[in-house]
């Protein structure tokens, strides 16, 4: 079945880069996603990336996306303490009727 | 647009008990709602899908007759679990499709909380 692991914290200072890494393995994955989640909140989407593309940037955000090697970054320029969440990637495969399978989630921290 | 929301978004409620939890689409049709749970610290898990009119498709190792799913509707799914144990206690998150829309969205609720005392 489909395996997708995260890193499970993060930190970083506000101002800085934060790169945030996920490995999954379905080759078969037909969408590639990142969300955010708040406490106690429900799940944001913040980007996806189709999966025959390598990269997607969108304002702060940059998906880099390593068909080969099954890898997956989340680039957040000029991290901001609003960024401080977790983070969770996430694939879907046709095959599986487009469920969303899920990493264990990144806890960022961005401190002051 | 593309708004979901779930009642209540936290509950207590005594052991052997039932609990029903209602997810809503707003502001589009979801021919596709999806059941989640979170335990603290931890990712979500899919339960069910569930699409509308219906049976629910439950995940591996999810009991259908303590989760009971009814999608009666395009914009309204229910979970309701049944005799309650402190074991459910857990974080419960919906998610709809938008069946409009030709890409894989999932519309996520702000989830509900339920604690089985």
């Amino acid at each position: 079945g489909e395996d997708v692991e995260q890193s499970l914290f993060l930190s970083v200072r506000e101002g800085d880069s934060s790169v945030i890494n996920c490995t999954y393995t379905d080759s078969s994955s037909t969408y590639l996603y990142w969300y955010k989640q708040e406490p106690g909140a429900g799940l944001q989407l913040l980007t996806y990336i189709f999966s025959n593309m390598d990269m997607k940037q969108d304002q702060r955000l940059t998906v880099l996306l390593n068909k080969k090697d099954k890898h997956l970054s989340l680039r957040i320029a000029d991290t901001q303490t609003g960024d401080s969440a977790i983070y969770f990637c996430a694939e879907s495969t046709k095959a599986a009727g487009n469920k969303l399978t899920f990493g264990g989630g990144t806890r960022v921290l961005v401190k002051p | 647009g593309a708004v979901v929301s779930q009642h209540p978004s936290w509950v207590i409620c005594k052991s052997g008990t039932s609990v029903k939890i209602e997810c809503r689409s707003l502001d589009f049709q979801a021919t596709t709602m999806f059941w989640y749970r979170q335990f603290p610290k931890q990712s979500l898990m899919l339960m069910a899908t569930s699409n509308e009119g219906s049976k629910a498709t439950y995940e591996q190792g999810v009991e259908k007759d303590k989760f009971l799913i009814n999608h009666a509707s395009l914009t309204l799914s229910t979970l309701t679990v049944t005799s309650a144990h402190p074991e459910d206690s857990s974080f419960y998150i919906c998610s709809a499709r938008d069946g409009r829309r030709a890409y894989n969205e999932q519309f996520f609720g702000p989830g509900t909380r339920l604690t089985v005392l």
